[in-house]
C-alpha cells in the first residue's frame, strides 16, 4: 500500500539499539498522551499512554516521558527491532472535558531500524 | 476477526459523486470515531458518537460531510458531491467507553478523480 512516512522527518537506528522518538504538544490543557504505531497500509496501533500528572510511563520495551513545561513527549524503544519500523505518532486529548479518544496528532516520524 | 472493521478498503470515485464509507466496531464498542488522514500526514479528527448519537462532529470540514450510526453499531460516513481534495485515508476507530482506549481500522482509501 502507499507509504504515509513520505516526506515525514526520519530517525535511522541500528537493530539492537534505543530509539529516541520526540514530539512537541500544542495545547497547554491537553491532559492525555498517547503514541500510536503505524505501519503502511495499516491504522494507527496503540503503543502507550500518559495522563498529565505523571511525567514517566513504562511498558513493554517502550517508555514514555511528558514534559508539561516545554509542552514535550517523547517515546523511547530498548533493543529496537526490524519490526518496530513504522511511522509513529503522538496524540494529544484535547483537554475539553470530551471523548478521550478525540486527539489531535501529530506530523509523525519515520523509524527505519537496519539490520 | 475481532477488530474493527471497514469497507470498501479503496473506493474511486468521480468528482461531484457521492460515496458511503463503512465501519463496523468492536462488538460492544458504546464509542465510535471517524478520522481523515492525508497522505504524510497524522489523523485529523471528524466526529465521535456515543451510542446513536453524534456526541461531537466538531471536526467535520462542511456540510457534505455526514456520518450516522443508527443502532449504535455500525456506522457510515457519507459524502456528498465529492471533490478531489477530499482524497485522503478514512478512518474509524471504536472503544469499549468514551475514556478507554480506541482502536482502529485499516482504514478506507478514497480517491476523488
Amino acid at each position: 500500500g502507499e507509504s504515509v512516512g513520505l516526506h515525514l522527518p526520519t530517525l535511522s537506528v541500528q537493530e539492537g539499539d534505543n530509539s529516541i522518538i520526540n514530539c512537541a504538544y500544542s495545547n497547554s490543557a491537553s491532559d492525555y498522551f498517547i503514541w500510536y504505531k503505524q505501519e503502511s497500509g495499516k491504522g494507527p496501533q496503540f503503543i502507550i499512554d500518559i495522563r498529565s500528572n505523571m511525567d514517566k510511563r513504562q511498558g513493554q520495551r517502550v517508555t514514555v516521558l511528558l514534559n508539561k513545561t516545554v509542552k514535550h513527549l517523547s517515546l523511547q524503544i530498548a533493543a529496537t527491532q526490524p519490526g518496530d519500523s513504522a511511522v509513529y505518532f503522538c496524540a494529544e486529548n484535547f483537554g475539553d472535558g470530551g471523548a478521550t479518544n478525540k486527539l489531535i496528532f501529530g506530523t509523525g516520524t519515520l523509524l527505519a531500524v537496519q539490520p | 476477526g475481532a477488530g474493527v472493521s471497514q469497507t470498501p478498503s479503496n473506493k474511486v470515485t468521480e468528482k461531484g459523486k457521492y460515496v458511503e464509507l463503512r465501519c463496523d466496531p468492536i462488538s460492544g464498542h458504546t464509542a465510535l470515531y471517524w478520522y481523515r488522514q492525508s497522505l504524510g500526514q497524522g489523523p485529523e479528527f471528524l466526529i465521535y458518537f456515543q451510542g446513536t448519537g453524534a456526541a461531537d462532529d466538531s471536526g467535520l470540514p462542511n456540510d457534505r460531510f455526514f456520518a450516522v450510526r443508527p443502532e449504535g453499531s455500525v456506522s457510515t460516513l457519507k459524502i456528498q458531491r465529492t471533490e478531489r481534495g477530499d482524497s485522503a485515508v478514512y478512518l474509524c476507530a471504536s472503544s469499549r467507553h468514551r475514556d478507554t482506549e480506541a482502536f482502529f481500522g485499516q482504514g478506507t482509501r478514497l480517491t476523488v478523480v
